[in-house]
């Protein structure tokens, strides 16, 4: 059975930095597509970043130079590095199989909630 | 960015109704549309991909048509179960940033 948990969320301050994790169960991370997508409270689903089977990373202008996407194969997990945080970041932070490599996602966490605030 | 625009935003119907939602994309993503269904505090869920395609284990009465630049998903009787939002995504490029609608939202009436 195809599992995403992630942790990692929090309380943080404007400017600060958090890492997301997402443990994968019941597939390879390094061989699909995946992506961290966003929901600010009461708002709808943004996508943030994806990183591609073969390593290849792209991101949400909205994020970049401030997020880094990466994975660990050998624990099966995926991260999301925040710098920089802002409170625009407020939100709640799934990550999402990309099953065909197309760009729609199959599969998702239960989402980690990562606030900003002073 | 591929702006999407998801009317009516808010939709009040009955158990049995018809129920059909609009998505529009600024500019041609031929059929690279998905809508999900959410339901509050938790993740969506993969309804339809490539316009009119249905995923697996999804009731038959979603369906999706489409192509270009305007998009519909239909519930053909709406069920107990089908109260919630729902989104449309273009995935178009990921070079380009994927992109999602606003989200409509179906209540009860």
């Amino acid at each position: 059975e195809v599992q995403l948990v992630e942790t990692g969320g929090g309380l943080i301050q404007p400017g600060g930095s958090l890492r997301l994790s997402c443990a994968a169960s019941g597939f390879t991370v390094s061989s699909n597509y995946m992506s961290w997508v966003r929901q600010a409270p009461g708002k709808g689903l943004e996508w943030v970043s994806v990183i591609y089977s073969g390593g290849s990373t792209y991101y949400a202008d909205s994020v970049k130079g401030r997020f880094t996407i990466s994975r660990d194969n050998s624990k099966n997990t995926l991260y999301l590095q925040m710098n920089s945080l802002r409170a625009e970041d407020t939100a709640v932070y799934y990550c999402a199989r990309d099953n065909s490599s197309s760009g729609y996602f199959n599969y998702w966490g239960q989402g980690t909630l990562v606030t900003v605030s002073s | 960015d591929i702006q999407m625009t998801q009317s009516p935003s808010t939709l009040s119907a009955s158990v049995g109704d018809r129920v059909t939602i609009t998505c529009r994309a600024s500019q041609s993503i031929s059929s690279w549309l998905a809508w999900y269904q959410q339901k509050p505090g938790k993740a969506p869920k993969l309804l339809i991909y490539k316009a009119s395609s249905l995923e697996s284990g999804v009731p038959s009465r979603f369906s999706g048509s489409g192509s270009g630049t305007e998009f519909t998903l239909t519930i053909s009787s709406l069920q107990p179960d089908d109260f919630a939002t729902y989104y449309c995504q273009q995935y178009n490029s990921y070079l380009w940033a994927l992109t999602f609608g606003g989200g409509t939202k179906v209540e009860i009436k």
